[in-house]
């Protein structure tokens, strides 16, 4: 089975700093691998995805993530936190098996944002 | 183009009690997935239903069950309620049940059970 671990629980940043969070993957098949962000009392919305092709993925509202197959990691970046980016991110990757077209998602990481 | 809808959007039962959540997926899919969020934790799935037919579970038990009908909205049923059931419930759609494509999410149902 796959699973997704997320480096730290709570981030926090100044407004205006770089914005990191962390994602480590365990696949055994080439895997696609998603964001998706949590706005408080909201569902999820997709930040950006990985399937096939280039490893640099960009996304909306200027986060972009790096697929590396080596470390098996999915890194989510943003160069410059805006306030209204505090929110809970989680990481997840597709799995198509016997159990269906399912993601597994990491445990998220709640960021605040600093004025 | 509409999203995926939720109803309802909080819901109070007792112990014991059935309870049915209902969601409309987006115009266009054909796939629908419930997923439970525990607060604090990330979503974890019960169930996909693609084209009326239930095509992979989660670690749930069985008093957890689902339909799909022919306009590919979905309902979530869960009998015999427990403290442990309050939670999130998402529900998400896609256009297909290939791996590659990615969800779009309701807001979801708020359950808590007393």
């Amino acid at each position: 089975a796959q699973s997704v671990t997320q480096l730290g629980s709570h981030v926090s940043v100044s407004e205006g700093a770089l914005v990191l969070l962390r994602c480590n993957y365990s696949s055994s098949v080439p895997p696609y691998l998603f964001w998706y962000v949590q706005y408080p009392n909201q569902g999820l919305q997709l930040l950006l995805k990985y399937t096939t092709g280039a490893t640099l993925v960009k996304g909306i509202n200027g986060f972009e993530a790096e697929f590396k197959k080596s470390e098996t990691s999915f890194h989510l970046t943003k160069p410059s936190a805006h306030m209204s980016d505090a929110a809970e991110y989680f990481c997840a990757v597709s799995e198509f098996g016997a159990a269906g077209n399912k993601l597994t998602f990491g445990g998220g990481t709640r960021v605040l944002v600093k004025p | 183009e509409t999203g995926v809808t939720q109803s309802p959007t909080h819901l109070i039962k007792t112990r014991g009690q059935q309870v049915t959540l209902r969601c409309s997926s987006q115009s266009g899919h054909n796939t629908v997935s419930w997923y439970q969020q525990a607060l604090g934790q990330g979503p974890q799935f019960i169930f996909q239903y693609y084209r009326e037919e239930e095509n992979g579970r989660g670690n749930f038990p069985p008093r957890f069950s689902g339909l799909q009908f022919p306009n590919y909205s979905s309902e979530l049923n869960v009998n015999a309620l427990e403290l442990d059931d309050s939670a999130l419930y998402l529900c998400a759609s896609s256009p297909t049940d290939r791996p590659n494509y990615g969800y779009t999410f309701g807001s979801g149902t708020r359950l808590t059970v007393v």
